[in-house]
């Protein structure tokens, strides 16, 4: 049985500070591990994704990957209000399927 | 790039009706999509894979005679609700995927069955 399991939200940060969203996975085998972002009422957004372990930073996101410890993160800086949505994780298997977790609330106070 | 549309955005209706969701890859080629559902305050649950020229894989649970899914071009695959009830209400949500891994959602359909 593969799982996910996300932070438990909902996460609440100023606006400025740094947000922390932690991910595990059961599945060894999973390879690319990718971050979602998704508002209210609205699908899924892709954000980033990292295959090697260690970081990857994209403008004000970084993922960091730690396949031994099975444990995938996405640190945002400088969090602005628009970041407030939901971020799900999703690791990848062989089959192009993705994994979800139940995903984590943020919401960024002004 | 790696735009994916969905048509209708929403649509309401009525209990034992057929509704027709479309899903279309509109900047690139995707051998593959999925089609998910998602219910209010809850995780994206994977219903099916669609292969471009093959029959559908559905996921454990979900029924393939009422949720037909037809991948009939590289930009296109459907997805036919068939006589829907009021528990199919959902947001159904298609993804493309381009490259290995990257999937790409479309907008999603908001379906309402009275």
């Amino acid at each position: 049985q593969k799982e996910v399991e996300q932070n438990s939200g909902p996460l609440s940060v100023p606006e400025g500070a740094i947000a922390s969203l932690n991910c595990t996975y059961s599945d060894r085998g999973s390879q690319s591990f990718f971050w979602y972002r998704q508002y209210s009422g609205k699908s899924p957004e892709l954000i980033m994704f990292i295959y090697s372990n260690g970081d990857k930073e994209d403008g004000r996101f970084t993922a960091q990957l730690n396949k031994a410890s099975q444990y995938v993160s996405l640190l945002i800086r400088d969090s602005q209000p628009s970041d407030s949505a939901t971020y799900l994780c999703a690791p990848a298997t062989g089959a192009n399927n993705l994994f979800f977790g139940t995903g984590t609330r943020l919401t960024v106070i002004p | 790039g790696a735009v994916v549309s969905q048509h209708p955005s929403w649509v309401i209706c009525k209990s034992g009706t057929s509704v027709k969701i479309e899903c279309r890859s509109l900047d690139f080629q995707a051998t593959t999509m999925f089609w998910y559902r998602q219910f209010p305050k809850q995780s994206l649950m994977l219903m099916a894979t669609s292969n471009e020229g093959s029959k559908a894989t559905y996921e454990q649970g979900v029924e393939k005679d009422k949720f037909l899914i037809n991948h009939a071009s590289l930009t296109l695959s459907t997805l036919t609700v068939t006589s829907a009830h009021p528990e199919d209400s959902s947001f159904y949500i298609c993804s493309a995927v381009q490259g290995v891994h990257e999937q790409y959602f479309g907008p999603g359909t908001r379906l309402t069955v009275t």
